[in-house]
């Protein structure tokens, strides 16, 4: 069936560099992208969203870029903090009804 | 963002019975969702709650396992009938279409963590 998934299961990056996490979908009537940061014990929480009509959208410290002619989708953290540490997913959507197909998850750690 | 909460925040139950979760939101919303989370893993949807209505249900997951109710644009309750140890998980409730959000934005609640012995 169609899959969301992540290249790599665990970064590791130092405090103040930038941070790069990937993801690969395979579904090509996805319409809206959602990227999450998921702390230990704790539930999802929404970072920034893309939809199929862009490229490219910015937010504090994070930049999401998606290209459909690969269905690549990546998530840029810039100058990277302690309270970065955590879970991140990458989810799609076909929009309307339709829930979110969730990536397998990078475990990112920032090493002081 | 919503203020979504969950009750109850973690159970240890045994096997042969059943747990009702509750997931209330301090404003309407459109659609809410139910997750589950098994250990270390990413998320997988069971169910769209569907208000007034029979919930839509994934692949995978069937209504006398996972009965859920939405009796109004706020709350929606799952239940994890007749357990087993493999129902231990994180369940997550979810919801989209807030007012004054756009509408494909979807939050989470903190989970509910539930161990079956």
């Amino acid at each position: 069936g169609e899959s969301v998934g992540l290249h790599l299961p665990t970064l590791s990056v130092q405090e103040g560099d930038n941070s790069i996490i990937n993801c690969a979908y395979s579904n090509s009537a996805s319409d809206y992208f959602i990227w999450y940061k998921q702390e230990s014990g704790k539930g999802p929480q929404f970072i920034i969203d893309i939809r199929s009509n862009m490229d490219k959208r910015q937010g504090q410290r994070v930049t999401v870029l998606l290209n459909k002619t690969v269905k690549h989708l990546s998530l840029q953290i810039a100058a990277t903090q302690p309270g970065d540490s955590a879970v991140y997913f990458c989810a799609e959507t076909g929009g309307g009804a339709d829930g979110l197909t969730f990536g397998k998850g990078t475990h990112l750690i920032i090493q002081p | 963002s919503a203020v979504i909460s969950q009750k109850p925040s973690r159970d240890i139950c045994q096997r042969g019975t059943s747990l009702t979760i509750q997931c209330q939101v301090d404003s309407q919303v459109t659609m809410m969702f139910w997750y589950r989370q098994q250990p270390g893993q990413s998320l997988t949807l069971i169910a769209t709650a569907n208000q007034g209505s029979e919930a839509t249900y994934e692949s995978g997951f069937v209504i006398d396992k996972f009965p859920i109710s939405r009796p109004n644009l706020t709350f929606s309750t799952l239940t994890v009938s007749n357990m087993s140890p493999e129902d231990s998980s994180i369940y997550l409730c979810s919801v989209r279409g807030l007012a004054g959000s756009a509408g494909d934005t979807q939050y989470f609640g903190p989970g509910t963590r539930l161990t079956v012995l």
